[in-house]
């Protein structure tokens, strides 16, 4: 069962910040929480992942409550390439490579001109 | 980065037929490789996870016999969708991560859309 709650759909103009929603109220201490994105008919890419600080990178920003129990996707200027399935994952990062991913429904972000 | 590479990207087969469905690691080696199937309109459901020399650890509710997984070596899992019908038609997604590299999850391939006729 997906541990995580995401709305259905999101509508973003284009250029503007697209700021993506998920909650998480039963993460685990040593759970991470995940962010990977699904253009239509293609394989899920990763966008970024954090625990509890707040991380940035070139493709996003994650912002994580201080109870960790929610956490914010924001994509700073959302172009069209963008539209996609944004989906929130919480999981065990660790050496073991054996810790499935279990995907939830995610949201469907649609970037509009 | 990590590259995974699934091939074939689209098939076409008759019932009853069945179908291989490669997933290699490009650049590192995965001991363990993860298979999903996406319906239309759904979220990706993991089928079964693929460990390097042992047996794959089937999902509840996934025939172990009509979706023969076979992981001979580190770089290289194979998903054969044995005796197709219609109703496995479908996108199939394999996944890894290397042990040793946990900094980025999981790689995922670009899917094969498998279509049973």
């Amino acid at each position: 069962d997906a541990k995580t709650t995401q709305p259905t759909s999101m509508d973003c103009a284009e250029g503007r910040a697209a700021n993506l929603p998920c909650n998480h109220s039963t993460i685990s201490g040593n759970e991470y929480v995940y962010w990977y994105r699904q253009i239509h008919s293609q394989g899920p890419q990763y966008i970024i992942h954090g625990l509890k600080n707040n991380e940035t990178n070139e493709m996003a920003s994650l912002i994580i409550t201080e109870d960790r129990k929610s956490s914010t996707l924001i994509l700073p200027h959302a172009t069209l390439r963008d539209t996609a399935v944004y989906y929130c994952i919480v999981n065990i990062l660790s050496g073991g490579s054996n810790y499935k991913l279990t995907f939830g429904k995610g949201t469907l972000l649609t970037v509009n001109p | 980065g990590a590259v995974v590479s699934q091939h074939p990207s689209r098939v076409i087969c008759k019932s009853g037929t069945s179908v291989k469905i490669e997933c290699r690691s490009l650049d590192f080696q995965a001991t363990t490789m993860f298979w999903y199937r996406q319906f239309p309109k759904q979220s990706l459901m993991l089928m079964a996870t693929s460990n390097e020399g042992s047996k794959a650890t089937y999902e509840q509710g996934v025939e172990k016999d009509k979706f023969l997984i076979n992981h001979a070596s580190l770089t290289l899992s194979t998903l054969t969708v044995t005796s197709a019908h219609p109703e496995d038609s479908s996108f199939y997604i394999c996944s890894a991560r290397s042990a040793d590299r946990v900094t980025f999850g999981y790689t995922f391939g670009s899917g094969t859309r498998l279509t049973v006729v």
